[in-house]
């Protein structure tokens, strides 16, 4: 079964600074989804960036890219220029080509932003 | 638009109650979902439905029951709460019905459910 790993339970970073927050996953398939998943205060679940495994580009977002290293199954969300709204909790998730209902999270990095 | 919407936002019950968490979307999504989660884990599927009158297990189904109403409507119910449900539950829906390479997932706000 897959996996999805963030192996820092918080980060902190500066306004105005960049942060990279990390994912890694466990998986045997050759072709996949990738999502980035905030979660504010308000407990509502919002998608940030999505990555499609087939494509060599890394996504991008406005402030939010990723960098997805395919052979190292890794996954990382890189903020730039953070705001005061980016503190939220961040998950990672994996899903299955062809399965919609196979989506596996990982246990999230919770992210502060100083003043 | 409201997108997924979910109620109550919080309830306490006692161990052996009963109780029905209710979702709707009205984006006119084909599947529906319903997740839990628990501190330093991330979402765990327990049931969903790819399309109207069809529901199917998840990963942590036990404990559980879920109702498709309608295309817009999708409950869980808990016949008889213990505290290991204690939980924050989230509904989410999505456009396909079938396998899609482009499906995403929208989640609403979440119910904080506490079993004493």
């Amino acid at each position: 079964a897959q996996t999805v790993t963030q192996s820092q339970p918080e980060m902190s970073v500066q306004e105005a600074e960049t942060v990279t927050l990390s994912c890694t996953y466990d998986t045997s398939e050759s072709d996949y989804y990738l999502f980035w998943y905030k979660q504010p205060p308000s407990r509502q679940m919002i998608l940030v960036i999505r990555q499609e495994a087939y494509k060599q580009q890394n996504a991008t977002e406005n402030r939010f890219s990723v960098n997805f290293q395919k052979a190292a199954k890794s996954f990382s969300l890189k903020i730039s220029d953070s705001q005061l709204g980016d503190a939220a909790m961040y998950f990672c998730a994996y899903r299955t080509l062809y399965n919609n209902n196979d989506m596996r999270f990982g246990a999230g990095t919770r992210l502060t932003v100083k003043p | 638009n409201a997108g997924v919407t979910q109620t109550p936002k919080f309830q306490v019950l006692k161990t052996g109650q009963s109780m029905t968490l209710q979702c709707a979307q009205d984006m006119n999504h084909n599947s529906m979902y319903w997740y839990r989660q628990d501190p330093g884990m991330g979402l765990r599927l327990i049931y969903y439905s790819a399309s109207e009158g069809t529901t199917d297990k998840g990963e942590v189904p036990n404990g559980y029951n879920v109702s498709r109403l309608n295309k817009r409507e999708f409950s869980l119910r808990l016949e008889s709460a213990a505290p290991s449900q204690t939980s924050v539950y989230f509904c989410a829906s999505s456009r396909a019905g079938s396998p899609s390479r482009t499906d995403t997932q929208y989640f609403g706000p979440g119910t904080r459910l506490t079993v004493l």
